[in-house]
């Protein structure tokens, strides 16, 4: 099965500033077939992006993925207060489906 | 609106069987393949079963093969999972999840709001 390791486990940063959170997988991901998924404490996690890049419905245009082959990145460009959370990344490419073991973004 | 509402879940001892159900609307619920996914509390993500659009196909994770079985009534617009023989490592929040093609493996939204399951003597 495809291994996900997402880096870094804990990104401590300030609202407005922008996050950068690495999901490397351990071969490659083809077609891009990898999501990212935010979870707050008490609640089901939510999709944030497929496709590696396309925004889910309802997603604000701060949210944005990148990558492809085994690098990929969800970046938010300017932290807002209800950003802060737990963010996973998942690939759908190889049965089992597999995710990453999490990054939390916490306040600096 | 699209929901999936779960229902079951509590405590069981070790050995014991549970059944969890999720019952959804606000989609036809026979072009979708579902899926459970849990969460041990404080840990990840872990993609537990899931089965095609019409049940013909089902998936299960290594650790709860021969163990759980994901069904689905597609007439009541529910999918089920039945757990046995359960462990302790089962303990976790299960989510039902949508699942973005007619099979088990693609992208999961949304979610229902998840149960939890405790194995515990």
């Amino acid at each position: 099965e495809i291994v996900l390791t997402q880096s870094p486990d804990t990104l401590s940063l300030s609202p407005g500033e922008r996050a950068t959170l690495s999901c490397r997988a351990s071969q490659t991901i083809s077609s891009n077939f990898l999501a990212w998924y935010q979870q707050k404490p008490g609640q089901a996690p939510r999709l944030l992006i497929y496709g590696a890049s396309t925004r889910a419905t309802g997603v604000p245009d701060r949210f944005s993925g990148s990558g492809s082959g085994t690098d990929f990145t969800l970046t938010v460009s300017r932290l807002e207060p209800e950003d802060f959370a737990v963010y996973y990344c998942q690939q759908y490419d190889t049965s089992p489906v597999t995710f990453g073991q999490g990054t939390r973004v916490e306040i600096k | 609106e699209v929901q999936l509402v779960q229902s079951g879940g509590g405590v069981v001892r070790p050995g014991g069987s549970l059944r969890l159900s999720c019952t959804v609307s606000g989609f036809t619920f026979d072009d979708y393949g579902m899926s459970w996914v849990r969460q041990a509390p404080g840990k990840g993500l872990e993609w537990v079963a899931g089965i095609y659009w019409d049940g013909g196909t089902t998936g299960y994770a290594d650790s709860v093969k021969g163990r759980f079985t994901i069904s689905r009534d597609n007439g009541k617009n529910s999918v089920y999972l039945q757990m046995n023989n359960l462990r302790a490592e089962d303990t976790a929040f299960y989510y039902c999840t949508r699942v973005w093609s007619v099979r088990f493996d693609n992208w999961f939204d949304p979610w229902g709001q998840g149960t939890l399951v405790t194995v515990s003597s």
